[in-house]
């Protein structure tokens, strides 16, 4: 099956700073990458996703970049904000089918004033 | 998006006991999925809640200790059965939208003691 390895575990920042989380995956059938941030106490909430035919996809200030070729993928915040303060999962799936989404263990960021 | 609802938010439970999640959703959905989000960890799918037929389960998950129904394209529950403090979670439902991303419920917070 899937597996997702995320990095760092934890990430500080200073307000302003960009900020990098890693992931790699190893099931090369896998062509959906979505990312989500939960804030404490919440519920997971998607925030970007790209899928395997596209190399980058940004969002305001997030980012998020596919290497399928090495099985990579990472999100990039930049100008981080205290209210980026979270943790986020990212994560792979088959698209068509049974969907089947595997979370990475997470990142805590924590974006300091 | 949809808009999902989970019932209760949070109990505390005796363990042997059993609780039932209720899960609903505003729209009709095809993809249901059940979560544990132990703390400070990731997410872990329990199954998926297939309607009008058994519930797909993931290795180390069972029926007999997870039984879930999902009796229309609306609602689906779990139940956690026969608790122990081991069993204690956050347990999440989930569905998939229109292009594979999925949404979660606000969770249930389960203390067994």
């Amino acid at each position: 099956g899937e597996n997702v390895e995320q990095h760092p575990s934890t990430l500080s920042v200073q307000e302003g700073d960009s900020a990098v989380i890693k992931c790699t995956y190893s099931d090369s059938a896998s062509n959906y990458f979505p990312w989500y941030k939960q804030e404490l106490g919440k519920r997971p909430q998607l925030i970007i996703d790209i899928r395997s035919n596209v190399g980058e996809k940004k969002d305001q200030r997030i980012a998020v970049t596919l290497n399928k070729t090495a099985k990579h993928f990472s999100l990039h915040i930049t100008e981080t904000q205290p209210e980026d303060s979270a943790v986020y999962f990212c994560a792979a799936s088959p698209a068509g089918g049974y969907q089947k989404v595997t979370f990475g263990t997470g990142t805590k960021l924590q974006v300091i004033p | 998006s949809a808009v999902i609802s989970q019932k209760p938010s949070r109990d505390i439970c005796q363990r042997g006991t059993s609780l039932t999640i209720q899960c609903q959703v505003d729209s009709q959905v095809t993809m249901m999925f059940w979560y544990r989000q132990q703390p400070g960890q990731s997410l872990t799918l329990i199954a998926t809640a297939n309607q009008g037929s058994e519930a797909t389960y993931e290795s180390g998950f069972v029926i007999d200790k997870f039984p879930i129904s999902r009796p229309n394209l609306t609602f689906s529950t779990l139940t956690v059965s026969n608790m122990s403090p081991e069993d204690s979670s956050i347990y999440l439902c989930s569905v998939m939208g229109q292009v594979y991303e999925q949404y979660f419920g606000p969770g249930t917070r389960l203390t067994v003691t």
